[in-house]
């Protein structure tokens, strides 16, 4: 079992609707969770972390955390061309410096 | 902002060729991390520093060495270059109290 899964899409969504990305881990004790957004050709770059069970908003994104279930997600609201991108879902298993990155999630905002 | 540069954002060397790319934080971070990225494989870690001089092997190690003799600057050398080695090397640093790290540009490495 891979230690983070993403479902790999594509996920096209029509512009200015929500993009719902989901993040599923195993490690049970992780502690922090990143959403990291990476276009074509580019490196990825960190757009939200959480650590506490909950939603956690930022502009038109909200992560969501349920420990318990060991999911993590990422919403985009009001979703536009320029979130068309590569999202990828990363944890910090406890005790470690280091993060697992799921594979990562394609979105396709069509106009 | 955190910034973290790479040498060269493109390199194109010869098969048994050694190479070296280098990356630099400006942010004073403990953990300085180098991947690889292909397609349908995702970021696999190669190696990473916890402090100066000090390394630990990724998932990938094989076929590359680091050395990290400056808090800010962490580099990874292939020995001697192989066409399987052809990728996109990516650096990151996080802080030493928390666990975000934070990616350089890159670098296209091709190996012809």
């Amino acid at each position: 079992q891979k230690e983070v899964e993403q479902n790999s899409g594509p996920l096209s969504v029509p512009e200015g609707a929500i993009a719902s990305l989901n993040c599923t881990y195993s490690d049970r004790g992780s502690q922090s969770f990143f959403w990291y957004r990476q276009y074509s050709g580019k490196s990825p770059e960190l757009i939200m972390f959480i650590y506490s069970n909950g939603d956690k908003e930022d502009g038109r994104f909200t992560a969501q955390l349920n420990k318990a279930s060991q999911y993590v997600s990422l919403l985009i609201r009001d979703s536009q061309p320029s979130d068309s991108a590569t999202y990828l879902c990363a944890v910090n298993p406890v005790g470690d410096y280091k993060l697992s990155f799921g594979a990562g999630t394609t979105v396709t905002v069509r106009a | 902002d955190v910034k973290v540069t790479q040498s060269s954002r493109y390199l194109v060397k010869r098969t048994g060729e050694k190479v070296f790319l280098e990356c630099v934080q400006d942010m004073d971070h403990e953990n300085m991390f180098w991947y690889r990225q292909d397609p349908g494989l995702g970021l696999r870690l190669i190696y990473f520093s916890y402090d100066v001089k000090m390394k630990e092997k990724g998932d990938i190690p094989e076929g590359y060495s680091v050395s990290r003799e400056k808090k800010e600057r962490f580099s990874l050398i292939l020995e001697s270059a192989s066409t399987n080695q052809t990728s996109m090397y990516l650096c990151a640093s996080s802080p030493g109290d928390s666990y975000e790290q934070y990616f350089g540009p890159g670098t296209r490495l091709t190996v012809t």
